[in-house]
């Protein structure tokens, strides 16, 4: 079964740091594009990183300079490094499979992150 | 960058009655393939989002046929034949086109049933 797992969601103080996991089933994490995508509170989808199967990452300019996407190709792993928390970071994120001829097929549960003092 | 539009971002509708949503992209979503890098996803209450259309017209996996999805370039639209209760949720249309700088979804429409 094809299957994205997030965790490392928490409740964080701003400046702090955070890394969210996505584990992957079912697939191999490092032959596809791979996103990360954000929901806050009560607001729409926000994409927030991708990283193709060439290892190329790209940012949304939100977050650029703070977030990093990465994986782990012996655990199958996609991760989201967040630096310098804010507020606005405060929601649940995503992780997301994309392929031109599926789209964002398979998607986790979600992990939340609250950004808070 | 480019920018996502959809309208309306309410649609209340009967069911067994039509629906349209609309999507609007600032700078022309077709791949010099010929595919339009247009997709849609319904989130439905409590839910992941998941993938509807892709390739600006085509169905996802499992998607049922009252669903349609037309348009190129920067006008897109996405109709459902005759709204069933479980359609309700919010729709969003994505540009999958320029990958630098990503992806861009649109507001998001709320469909509910009347």
């Amino acid at each position: 079964e094809v299957r994205l797992v997030e965790s490392g969601g928490d409740l964080i103080q701003p400046g702090g740091s955070l890394r969210l996991s996505c584990a992957a089933s079912g697939f191999t994490v490092s032959s596809n594009y791979m996103s990360w995508v954000r929901q806050a509170p009560g607001k729409g989808l926000e994409w927030v990183a991708v990283i193709n199967s060439r290892g190329t990452t790209y940012y949304a300019d939100s977050v650029k300079g703070r977030f990093t996407i990465s994986r782990d190709n012996s655990k199958n792993t996609l991760y989201l490094q967040m630096n310098r928390l804010r507020a606005e970071d405060t929601a649940v994120y995503y992780c997301a499979r994309w392929y031109d001829f599926w789209g964002m097929d398979v998607w986790g549960k979600g992990t939340t992150v609250t950004v808070s003092s | 960058d480019i920018v996502m539009t959809q309208s309306p971002l309410s649609l209340p509708v009967t069911p067994g009655e039509p629906a349209s949503i609309s999507c609007r992209s600032s700078q022309s979503l077709l791949h010099s393939n010929g595919y339009n890098y247009l997709e849609w996803y319904l989130q439905k209450p409590g839910q992941s989002p998941q993938v509807l259309i892709y390739l600006g017209s085509h169905r996802a996996s499992g998607v049922p046929d009252r669903f349609t999805a037309s348009g190129s370039g920067t006008d897109f639209t996405l109709e459902i034949s005759r709204v069933e209760a479980e359609d309700v949720g919010i729709y969003y249309c994505m540009q999958a086109l320029q990958t630098p700088p990503g992806f861009t979804f649109g507001q998001g429409t709320k469909l509910e049933i009347k």
